[in-house]
């Protein structure tokens, strides 16, 4: 059974870090083809994805905001972790975090977790 | 970056109709490696269909996806109550980032 959560703080203030911790169970990030990616959806817009990290090491992130994103993992943990520096209000979204086998769309998605950045 | 572009915002339809949902990319999706994605309120998105054209496990047959290229349909055959949604595809062929449409909302009409 496959399973992600995402944790993290609820709330942050601009300017600061945040760092989101997703933790997985049914799969190993260590199998050809799989992958992870951080999906965001601010309050009734549409979905954004962000970043994605597979079972190579190799990372992808978004083109607008690639300069504030980092994405790891740590396969032995199963886990994979984002940060985004300079929070903005418009950074107050769910972030979601999801699960991909290569050339076969996202599959399994994490609950979500609302972050609101406000001073 | 490849943009996606989703029509029409809104499509209003009764039980039983037929939903014809458009994507279309600013260029040419590597492999055909478009997805549609329904999500309700409160809820993740799921999955429906990969690679244009295939469904996802799961998935009733009345949902099904056509294109390549630039241009994808994504086509409900007859609407259910539960298939009132936001539909949203996405490309995952660009190393420079694996982006989203707007989405269609389908509502009832």
């Amino acid at each position: 059974q496959v399973t992600l959560r995402e944790s993290g703080p609820a709330l942050v203030k601009p300017t600061q870090t945040l760092t989101l911790t997703c933790t997985f169970s049914g799969f190993s990030l260590s199998t050809s083809g799989m992958c992870v990616s951080w999906i965001r959806q601010p309050p009734g817009k549409a979905l954004e994805w962000l970043a994605l990290i597979d079972w190579d090491d190799d990372k992808y992130y978004s083109t607008s905001l690639k300069t504030r994103l980092t994405i790891s993992k740590d396969t032995s943990k199963n886990q994979v972790v984002l940060t985004m520096t300079n929070m903005d209000p418009v950074d107050t979204a769910t972030y979601y975090c999801a699960r991909m086998f290569f050339g076969e769309g996202i599959d399994y998605w994490g609950q979500g977790t609302l972050v609101t950045v406000s001073s | 970056e490849i943009v996606l572009t989703q029509s029409p915002g809104t499509l209003s339809l009764s039980p039983g109709e037929r939903a014809t949902l458009s994507c279309r990319a600013s260029q040419s999706v590597s492999s055909s490696y478009l997805a549609w994605y329904q999500q309700k309120p409160g809820q993740a998105p799921r999955l429906l269909i990969y690679g244009a054209s295939s469904r996802a496990t799961g998935i009733p047959d009345r949902f099904s996806g056509s294109g390549s290229g630039t241009d994808f349909t994504l086509t409900i055959s007859r609407l259910e109550p539960e298939d009132f949604a936001v539909y949203y595809c996405q490309q995952y062929g660009s190393s420079s980032g694996f982006t989203f449409g707007p989405g269609t909302k389908v509502d009832i009409k």
